[in-house]
């Protein structure tokens, strides 16, 4: 069976300190990847996704970027965080857009 | 850029009592919309996607029904539970093969 993992489950950083959060799926090959953020009151919103290794898709100018150096990794990153950067951090994985996407535990950031 | 509205926000019913929610999107250009349930300290969970207008799902007590040309989907709870109590969010799929979703719709059922 298939499972997605991230980590970690929460982090406290400083303004300015970089970020990596990691998601892994195992018992799937070439998986669509997503990295979601719910910000405080707010929905999801889809912060990058990946159809392929090395294939990243935007979709917000944010300070964050994301990277895939093999199938089935996905890293979140940031040089400098900001505060606006707090919130709950979701990885997810999916076969494909006609088919359900299943979610890794979250990541919750705080930024100080 | 779909905007997605779900209705209402939050719901407060008796165990025992059915209850449905909405989901609104523009018609245009779409082709899948699905719908999540996400418990308190749980990650999303999958409950439907649909895919054609006139589409219903049913999952035990939950059923949903999609109507592509007016732009909205119902989700039904028929007999709530407090195990049913979470946030339902829906995510339409338009011509930018991404999901976009609602903010959700709260539910709490109380014994």
């Amino acid at each position: 069976s298939q499972t997605i993992h991230q980590w970690p489950a929460t982090l406290v950083q400083p303004v300015g300190s970089p970020l990596s959060l990691e998601c892994t799926v195992e018992g799937t090959s070439n998986p669509n990847l997503y990295w979601y953020r719910q910000a405080a009151g707010r929905g999801l919103q889809l912060l990058f996704y990946s159809v392929g290794i090395g294939q990243i898709s935007s979709e917000v100018p944010q300070n964050l970027s994301a990277s895939r150096p093999q199938d089935r990794q996905f890293i979140l990153s940031s040089k400098k965080l900001l505060l606006s950067d707090s919130g709950f951090y979701l990885c997810a994985w999916s076969v494909s857009n006609n088919q359900p996407q299943h979610f890794g535990d979250g990541t919750r950031l705080s930024i100080l | 850029i779909l905007n997605v509205e779900q209705s209402p926000q939050s719901l407060h019913v008796q165990e025992g009592d059915s209850t449905n929610f909405t989901c609104s999107f523009p018609s245009s250009n779409f082709y899948a919309l699905h719908w999540y349930r996400w418990e308190t300290a749980k990650s999303p969970e999958a409950l439907f996607v649909m895919t054609l207008n006139g589409d219903e799902k049913k999952k035990g007590r939950i059923s949903a029904t999609l109507n592509t040309k007016e732009g909205y989907s119902y989700l039904y709870i028929k007999g709530s539970q407090p195990e049913d109590s979470a946030t339902y969010l829906c995510a339409p799929i338009g011509n930018t093969d991404k999901l976009i979703f609602g903010t959700g719709t709260r539910l709490q059922v109380f014994p």
